[in-house]
């Protein structure tokens, strides 16, 4: 049973269109994040939610939204898709006040801006 | 800011044999955990070690070891017994202790394994 899961795998498609990846977690962490992974590898925090708060928002542009319907869920909005939006997105959730407090991954998606 | 700095882009490791991954990182904080995930071409990502700054012995699972040298900033991953299974790409991580959780990657180091 998977712990993270992230839909879809793959994603395709043209500049300037709107895209959604969901993100669910059946860990019942109450904080779940976006991370992006560029072409060179290199990964970066772009959003955590804590208890449907925002809690980081790191300078992104504002074409990325993330929505959290419940505590289990953290869905990435991008709009108006730029070449530069090309990467990996995982998202990862964990569990805020436990001394452990492990961030586990998704599997990622890969988006492909043409 | 945290910044975390991995040196080597690339390390090759003879089946077997043992290799050691380079970390430093940068911090003000007192209250931090540092952490090595594993990154298969699968693209998963997976927690390979953990170390509490607060403790002075370093972690150790199975095969992985750390060196942590806290004065230095030094956080490095030794594995034993290369396997052809541990090619991956090997990142080196950093979270605050505090609330806020966000984890700072290095750059990451491709592992390779020869047979």
């Amino acid at each position: 049973d998977t712990a993270v899961s992230q839909t879809p795998k793959y994603l395709v498609t043209q500049m300037g269109n709107d895209k959604s990846i969901k993100c669910e977690q059946n860990l019942g962490h109450d904080t779940m994040y976006w991370y992006k992974q560029d072409s060179k590898k290199f990964l970066k925090i772009m959003f955590s939610y804590n208890n449907k708060e925002l809690i980081i928002n790191e300078t992104v542009p504002n074409r990325f939204s993330p929505k959290s319907p419940d505590k289990a869920h953290l869905n990435l909005h991008i709009n108006s898709l730029e070449l530069g939006d090309s990467a990996v997105y995982f998202c990862a959730s964990s569990q805020v006040g436990l001394a452990k407090n492990i961030q586990y991954f998704g599997a990622g998606t890969r988006l492909s801006v043409l | 800011a945290q910044t975390v700095t991995q040196s080597q882009p690339e390390m090759s490791v003879q089946e077997a044999e043992t290799v050691t991954l380079s970390c430093t990182y940068d911090t003000s904080e007192s209250d931090y955990y540092l952490f090595w995930y594993k990154q298969p071409p699968s693209r998963q990502m997976i927690l390979v070690i953990r170390q509490e700054a607060y403790k002075q012995q370093n972690a150790t699972e199975n095969r992985f070891s750390v060196n942590f040298q806290k004065a230095a900033k030094s956080f490095s991953l030794k594995i034993s017994d290369s396997q052809l299974g541990d090619a991956a790409m090997y990142f080196c991580a950093y979270r605050r202790g505090n609330a806020g959780n966000m984890l700072t990657f290095g750059g990451g180091t491709r592992l390779m394994v020869k047979p």
